[in-house]
């Protein structure tokens, strides 16, 4: 079965620390992504891959950076986190462009 | 750009009935994907249906069926036979832009 795996389901960091959110995908998908859930607003795209080494923003890329160096890991940096960023973080994989998407199980982030 | 409406933030339907969960897109692709998804309070992300712009039918997964208008805009989740199981958080999503736009959610509550 296709599996997507996100590293912690609960974090707790505080304002300025640098967090990394690692997702794993065993299905050799070439297309990845990151969303952030939030109550009222749904989902919204940060970034997402391609391909190794590739990556486009999303709705809303402030703040945050990504790293793919291998097909199957593509990770969420928060570079300096802020108060703002304390959300839900969903990791997202898909075979092709415009296919279904397979989500991990979240990550809920609190800064503090 | 694409956009999703859910104009239904909570929805409560008896065990065993039919319950229609509205979605209304926006888009200017001539072709396009519609998705519904359903998250449970464990937070993953479960995909349910899909339905094609060019699909001449509507789409059924089981209990579950589209209903596409397409000069309407509108792609409704019809959840037959309601089940306590079945309540969580329902997300319809479109295709564009090489990614999936999703709309803000409907909080389904099945009461026994």
């Amino acid at each position: 079965d296709v599996k997507v795996t996100q590293s912690s389901r609960y974090l707790v960091k505080r304002t300025g620390e640098k967090v990394f959110l690692e997702c794993v995908q065993d299905m050799d998908h070439e297309n990845m992504f990151w969303y952030r859930q939030d109550p009222g607003l749904g989902l919204r795209l940060i970034y997402f891959s391609y391909d190794v080494k590739m990556k486009e923003k999303g709705d809303i890329p402030e703040g945050y950076s990504v790293s793919r160096e291998k097909k199957e890991r593509f990770s969420l940096i928060l570079e300096s986190a802020s108060t703002n960023q304390t959300s839900m973080y969903l990791c997202a994989s898909s075979i092709g462009r415009d296919e279904k998407l397979f989500f991990g199980s979240g990550t809920q982030l609190s800064v503090l | 750009a694409q956009k999703i409406t859910q104009t239904q933030p909570g929805m409560f339907v008896q065990e065993k009935e039919a319950v229609t969960l509205d979605c209304t897109y926006d888009t200017s692709d001539p072709s396009y994907g519609l998705f519904w998804y359903k998250q449970p309070s464990s937070g993953e992300m479960i995909f349910l249906i899909y339905q094609g712009s060019y699909d001449q039918q509507n789409a059924t997964e089981g209990r579950y069926s589209l209903n596409f208008q397409k000069a309407r805009k509108s792609a409704n989740l019809v959840i037959s036979a309601s089940q306590l199981g079945d309540s969580a958080m329902y997300f319809c999503a479109i295709t564009g832009a090489n990614n999936l736009f999703f709309g803000t959610g409907t909080r389904l509550t099945v009461i026994p």
